[in-house]
């Protein structure tokens, strides 16, 4: 079974420019959530999805948004970027909606560069 | 609100020696708490998951215990390798605000293991 596909890998962008990532889970995971990892600040949660709807959402301003697709797989933009945005993301998925006892699968990430 | 504090690292040690890197947690209610772990390049993986008090999990030779009386669940492993360098995450998931798969992670420690 293929396991949390991220794309693209590494991404460079100038400030002010718009980005969108891309999440594949797990096949038949319906849960996928949004991480940003800095040196600085660790892993910060941004948002979680289920069956295509946003169900949970952290403290991120609004250039940040997500979204989901019927196939599961889900997408994250972030708008007029900042230097500050350089992070990696990481997209997870579970195959449940319980959110109690759930194993969540990590992708590898998209590194992202903002010049 | 709820968090999870980590030891700073980087921890150095030698083959076969003991390892514990303290974590513990401030939430509401239940938490369930996890620990993460991170190879270089590469995405979390889940060690190893406790759901409630005086749960003990253990995997690849790792253990925590669930201690609410403290508010801890520190990890250890009797005999460290040198294939176990990587960053280790704690990380909680909280039992209020309903289904979620939100975790709180801690701000990570680097191991390092030297021949």
């Amino acid at each position: 079974k293929a396991g949390v596909t991220q794309t693209p890998r590494y991404l460079i962008k100038t400030r002010g420019q718009q980005v969108t990532l891309s999440c594949s889970p797990i096949s038949g995971h319906r849960s996928v959530s949004w991480y940003q990892q800095t040196p600085g600040q660790g892993l910060q949660f941004l948002f979680e999805y289920f069956s295509e709807t946003q169900r949970n959402k952290g403290n991120f301003p609004g250039r940040f948004s997500g979204r989901q697709f019927s196939n599961s797989r889900s997408e994250m933009n972030v708008s007029t970027l900042e230097l500050g945005d350089s992070a990696l993301y990481l997209c997870a998925s579970s195959s449940s909606s319980l959110g109690t006892n759930e194993k969540l699968f990590f992708g590898s990430g998209t590194q992202l560069s903002v010049l | 609100g709820n968090s999870v504090t980590q030891m700073e690292g980087p921890v150095t040690l030698s083959e076969e020696a003991f390892l514990t890197i303290n974590c513990t947690y401030t939430a509401t209610g239940y938490p369930s708490l996890f620990w993460y772990v991170q190879y270089p390049g590469e995405g979390l993986q889940l060690l190893l998951k406790a759901t409630k008090a005086d749960d003990k999990g253990s995997n690849k030779g790792f253990e925590a215990t669930y201690r609410k009386e403290t508010t801890s669940f520190h990890l250890e492993k009797g005999s460290v390798q040198v294939s176990d360098s990587a960053v280790y995450f704690c990380a909680l998931r909280s039992s209020d605000g309903g289904a979620t798969n939100k975790l709180i992670f801690g701000t990570g420690t680097l191991l390092a293991v030297q021949p």
